[in-house]
């Protein structure tokens, strides 16, 4: 079984620049997620698909942040404008149905200077 | 909301001797508790998880955890710690979503 995967792996932009990152999830998984990680932090949760629709995006900065499922399979998160402080990993996740654990990809670094 | 405190930010152990790693958390219902493993340059990857049934749960690389509700705790252990088992973990609880807590590194020492 493939896992999930994401794109880029790193990637490092000037504060005030836009980016987008890439994730593509277990086939069959019905269930997205977008995780962010600073350094030495948990995981928080940014926003959650099902299928093509939102589920939770209470913590997402939407003034900077957007992310969107279309089809319901391959998502995107963008950072526009970017600042500091949202230099962190970004890791994506699926699930399937029912209480399991969630599948993370290897996650984006992101580098603001 | 659910949430999971993790009270160490670092572990240390001598490679053979057993480990602990600690993990409390707070959830209205019944708890589905997991941990994570995550090693330099990688995502999270799946160690072991309580739903129901057994309060000891055994997961990957020889890892378990001890489900207790009454202290409302899931301790993840190891009986004789390898030097290839230090990276950060991470206790999460999941209710509508994953909730993680802060993580612990852990260093095993030759």
């Amino acid at each position: 079984e493939a896992g999930v995967a994401q794109s880029p792996r790193y990637k490092i932009i000037e504060k005030r620049q836009s980016v987008a990152f890439w994730c593509n999830p277990i086939s069959g998984h019905a269930t997205l997620y977008w995780y962010q990680q600073i350094l030495g932090q948990g995981p928080k949760l940014l926003i959650q698909f099902q299928n093509n629709g939102v589920v939770d995006d209470s913590q997402l900065p939407k003034d900077r942040f957007s992310a969107e499922r279309l089809k319901g399979v391959d998502s995107t998160l963008k950072i526009q404008p970017a600042k500091l402080e949202d230099s962190a990993v970004y890791l994506c996740a699926s699930s399937s149905s029912g209480v399991y654990g969630y599948t993370f990809g290897s996650g984006t670094r992101l580098t603001v200077v | 909301a659910q949430s999971v405190a993790q009270p160490e930010d670092q572990v240390n152990v001598a490679e053979g001797n057993p480990l602990t790693v600690k993990c409390t958390y707070s959830v209205s219902g019944n708890p589905y508790l997991f941990w994570y493993v995550q090693y330099p340059n990688r995502g999270l990857q799946f160690l072991l998880k309580y739903i129901t049934g057994d309060n000891l749960v055994k997961g990957s690389y020889g890892f378990e955890a001890e489900f207790n509700k009454s202290q409302t705790s899931f301790h993840l252990k190891k009986p004789s710690a390898l030097v290839s088992d230090s990276a950060l973990y991470f206790c999460a609880v999941r209710d509508n979503d994953m909730r993680f807590g802060a993580g612990t590194r852990l260093t095993v020492k030759p």
